[in-house]
């Protein structure tokens, strides 16, 4: 079945960097543009990171700009979210999500969700 | 700027309906939206899509008794015969060419 699973959480000094993973299976995931997406403890939900279906186009929010880079790899259906200089306030369940197909934008919804992926960002 | 505005909470019986709003912040009023549900201690699901003309498109699997509407800048979603299993959170979604906006978020609780 269509599926997403993302891995690479975990505990984390302040300034320290992780990677993310997102596993997808049971569609295409080359011809899917993918978001990133996180929510805090007892927060809401909070657009991270967009990425087109080949790769070529990427946006970010202004809350991580320049510290996190998504990336994907077509021939191994993974999503990567590099996140670099961490913050306690990036503490959050990170969900990786699937945008439409053969997007160049971030236009449209999200059909499909993982289950997330936790970071605590701690000294 | 593009904002999402809902109603932090909702509450009706077993059965029965509610309808939850989201409002697009002013110039926005064309604008699409999507609906999530998000269960206790899961992931989001998304439920459907919301046109400014009111027409919805549901995911895979939505059951008949969620259902989508428009009026004006503000856009719906109703859950009819409410089951114990509605009780969640509720998040609304819009988007840009390079952004990507959710609501608060609204929880309903099934008396």
């Amino acid at each position: 079945q269509v599926q997403l699973v993302e891995s690479g959480g975990g505990v984390v000094q302040p300034g320290r960097s992780l990677r993310l993973s997102c596993a997808a299976s049971g569609f295409t995931f080359s011809t899917y543009a993918m978001h990133w997406v996180r929510q805090a403890p007892g927060k809401g939900l909070e657009w991270v990171a967009f990425i087109s279906y080949d790769e070529t186009i990427t946006y970010y929010a202004d809350s991580v700009k320049g510290r996190f880079t998504i990336s994907r790899d077509n021939s191994k259906n993974t999503l990567s979210l590099q996140v670099n200089s961490l913050r306690p306030e990036d503490t959050a369940v990170y969900y990786c999500a699937r945008g439409p197909l053969y997007s160049y934008d971030s236009r449209g919804t999200f059909d499909i969700w993982g289950q997330g992926t936790m970071v605590t960002v701690s000294s | 700027q593009l904002v999402l505005t809902q109603s932090p909470s909702a509450s009706a019986s077993l059965g029965a309906s509610v309808k939850l709003t989201c409002t697009l912040s002013s110039g926005h009023s064309s604008y699409a939206i999507a609906w999530h549900q998000q269960q206790p201690e899961k992931g989001p699901r998304y439920l459907m899509k919301v046109n400014s003309d009111g027409s919805h498109i549901k995911g895979d699997g939505i059951p008949d008794r969620f259902s989508g509407s428009t009026s004006g800048a503000e856009r719906y979603l109703t859950i009819s015969s409410l089951q114990s299993e509605d009780e969640a959170d509720y998040y609304c979604q819009t988007w840009g060419t390079d952004i990507q906006v959710f609501g608060g978020g609204t929880k309903v609780t099934v008396l």
